[in-house]
């Protein structure tokens, strides 16, 4: 079955650079979440999307933006990226807005 | 607000042992509740939920959960281990319900397998 698809799955940057993640859901799914899971921690909520439109938001930085689009894709923008930024990103889809998650492989982001 | 605890960080079991892992949860309202796998260096995968159908949920790889609302407790258990259990095991809870329901995952426990 297919699953969530993640791009790139390892990315490594700069200081103050920007770097741009990809999520691709399951076929059908209307709603994607973002996590970001920091060395040997737990993974955080982000923010998530149901159809489109932004439907919660966790512990975002303001650096940080994301949007679904009408593909239900979806991408997180990440400016004056800093060290503490290294972490794994996943994104999870799920079909309507209570069903299961499902989890992708992860981005690793590696910020130097 | 939602929340879970995992007691202990690490658990050590022989192969073929009883394995126990707990979790306490809690939740002001209804809660969905999930056990999730991670293996070194890769993505999360859902083992079992409980959405409030039956009270003990059978997931894959021979795992089971009990929830139990009297002592909010949703501890995983696994009769015998096998060395491919070995991995990062995290309890997780969101609100039943509500829309797009975030995840709030515990802390962690990792597993190792003692030949």
């Amino acid at each position: 079955a297919a699953g969530v698809i993640q791009s790139p799955r390892h990315l490594i940057k700069e200081k103050r650079e920007t770097a741009t993640l990809k999520c691709y859901p399951i076929p059908r799914h209307d709603t994607v979440y973002w996590y970001q899971q920091g060395p040997g921690q737990d993974p955080q909520f982000l923010i998530s999307f149901y159809e489109k439109m932004q439907s919660d938001k966790g512990s975002i930085p303001d650096r940080f933006s994301a949007q679904q689009f009408s593909d239900y894709h979806s991408e997180l923008n990440m400016s004056s990226l800093e060290l503490g930024d290294s972490a794994l990103y996943f994104c999870a889809s799920s079909l309507g807005v209570t069903d299961t998650q499902y989890f992708g492989p992860g981005t690793r982001l590696t910020v130097l | 607000a939602q929340s879970v605890t995992q007691l202990g960080s690490h658990v050590s079991v022989s192969e073929g042992a009883l394995v126990l892992l707990r979790c306490n949860y809690s939740s002001s309202v209804p809660p969905y509740l999930f056990w999730y796998v991670q293996y070194p260096n890769q993505g999360l995968q859902l083992l079992l939920k409980y959405t409030s159908a039956a009270t003990l949920v059978k997931g894959i790889n021979g795992f089971e959960a009990e929830f139990k609302k009297s002592e909010t407790s949703f501890h995983l258990t696994k009769p015998s281990a096998h060395m491919s259990d070995a991995a990062e095991y995290f309890c997780a809870v969101s609100e039943k319900g509500s829309s797009a329901s975030k995840i709030i995952f515990g802390s962690g426990t990792r597993l190792s397998i003692r030949p």
